[in-house]
């Protein structure tokens, strides 16, 4: 069974830094794309980051690029997220997701970063 | 790169029919066979039911059927249920491995 498990979430403040991490089962994690969406607080959701099987490619929406991070450890089965200069409107719930079909396929139930002084 | 476009609202009575639209760019939805939808119910994750604008997972019933016609993809739900009440997304691919989701369609049944 494919299992995703955000983790990392919390209170930061303005200007602030936050590791999110993303533990996955299941399947053979150096084999996928994955992906980072988020969902601000009863809003739409948003594609954050992708990453390729091997990490050597990563790709992110204009309004973090500079800010954060996507990476990943094949050999533990782990995406991570690296947010930093956060601002109140990265307040969210941040998903990952295995991408298949160029569509993403199997969720975690999210973790929730509130950006608040 | 905008949120494309659905409307806000969608509804229908039980066993009824509701179709809902995704309108994007020759850039986005256009240029590529690449648009899926998410149903998502308050407080949980999303979930996939449509993908490469016409498939279905496993598991997904085929009352949920995609279509494209030009830079505006349509996700109808047929026969509809209690349970089909839910937020509705769709997603597509906009090249240079980017994509980019719609505004989301809150679908009730009435």
């Amino acid at each position: 069974e494919v299992q995703l498990v955000e983790s990392g979430g919390g209170l930061v403040q303005p200007g602030g830094s936050l590791r999110l991490s993303c533990a996955a089962s299941g399947f053979r994690f150096n084999n996928y794309f994955m992906t980072w969406v988020r969902q601000a607080p009863g809003k739409g959701l948003e594609w954050v980051a992708n990453i390729k099987p091997d990490g050597n490619e990563k790709y992110y929406v204009e309004s973090v690029k500079g800010r954060f991070t996507i990476s990943r450890d094949n050999a533990n089965n782990s995406l991570y997220l690296q947010m930093s200069s956060l601002r109140a409107d990265d307040t969210a719930v941040y998903y990952c997701a295995r991408r298949q079909w160029l569509a993403f396929e199997y969720w975690g139930r999210g973790t929730l970063v509130t950006v608040s002084s | 790169q905008s949120a494309l476009t659905q409307p806000p609202s969608a509804s229908g009575s039980p066993g009824q029919s509701v179709t809902i639209s995704c309108t994007g760019t020759s850039s986005d939805v256009g240029g590529y066979n690449y648009v899926s939808w998410y149903q998502q119910h308050p407080g949980t994750a999303p979930k996939l039911m449509i993908y490469e604008v016409n498939k279905r997972p496993s598991g997904v019933p085929d009352r949920f059927s995609g279509s494209k016609s030009g830079n505006t993809a349509s996700l109808t739900v047929s026969g509809l249920q209690a349970e089909d009440e839910a937020d509705y997304y769709c997603l597509s691919y906009a090249g240079s491995n980017n994509c980019v989701f719609g505004t989301g369609t809150k679908v009730t049944v009435l």
